[in-house]
């Protein structure tokens, strides 16, 4: 099974401020032939069901604010939340679609500091 | 625009079964796949399967296997799963998935299944 780690298992930053959430793959997760990394970010805000913030490594859904953003390739990748925002409080998770079984990271709780 | 209805929480005794549906409707059921994933109490997420409710098809996640099924009906465009053997450790919230590709673009509710003697 392809093992994600994040990396901090948890983050305290102020309103306004950068938000850096790390993911690492045991194995890479990029398809090669047709270049694209299987790898996705959700938000899961307390007592609600997680939401997609980004897949593709780097693709923004719908309705995401654009202080999101995601990179990286192979088997790093990085969720940045460029201005902290109060409702961005919650535990993120990266999750790999490169292959069964479908694995999530242990999750990163970002709060306010 | 898509939704995922989910059944209510269910109690349950070791070695009961249970089964949640899962009625969809916003978009085309036959058109994307349909995954299962649970959450323990202040736990992560733990991907447990998927069904392709066009063929009916389905694959679990080996640590399932044998003890969940995951099955469908295109006329009331729902899905269901159903687990078995049930321990202490399947407590959880159980949420079902559209998933396009393999990534979860809209979930369910949740379900709460409590296990306990």
């Amino acid at each position: 099974d392809i093992v994600l780690t994040q990396s901090p298992d948890s983050l305290a930053v102020s309103l306004g401020e950068r938000a850096t959430i790390n993911c690492k793959s045991s194995q890479s997760v990029l398809y090669n032939s047709n270049n694209k990394n299987f790898l996705a970010w959700y938000q899961q805000r307390p007592g609600q069901p997680p939401k997609l913030l980004i897949s593709w490594a780097s693709t923004r859904e719908s309705g995401v604010p654009d202080r999101f953003s995601g990179s990286g390739s192979g088997t790093d990748f990085t969720l940045v939340i460029s201005s902290l925002q109060a409702e961005d409080v919650a535990v993120y998770y990266c999750q790999q679609f490169y292959t069964t079984p479908y694995t999530f990271g242990q999750g990163t709780k970002l709060e306010i500091k | 625009q898509v939704l995922l209805v989910q059944s209510g929480t269910e109690v349950k005794k070791p070695g009961a079964s249970v089964t949640v549906s899962c009625q969809t409707s916003g978009y085309t059921f036959t058109t994307y796949d349909l995954h299962w994933v649970r959450q323990a109490p202040g736990q992560g997420l733990e991907w447990m399967g998927w069904m392709n409710p066009n063929s009916g098809s389905s694959d679990s996640a080996q640590k399932f296997q044998g003890r969940v099924t995951m099955t469908r009906n295109t006329s009331v465009t729902s899905g269901y799963m159903h687990l078995s053997g049930l321990t202490s450790e399947d407590t959880a919230v159980y949420y079902c998935v559209r998933g396009p590709f393999g990534y979860f673009d809209f979930w369910g509710p949740g379900t709460l299944i409590s296990v306990s003697s």
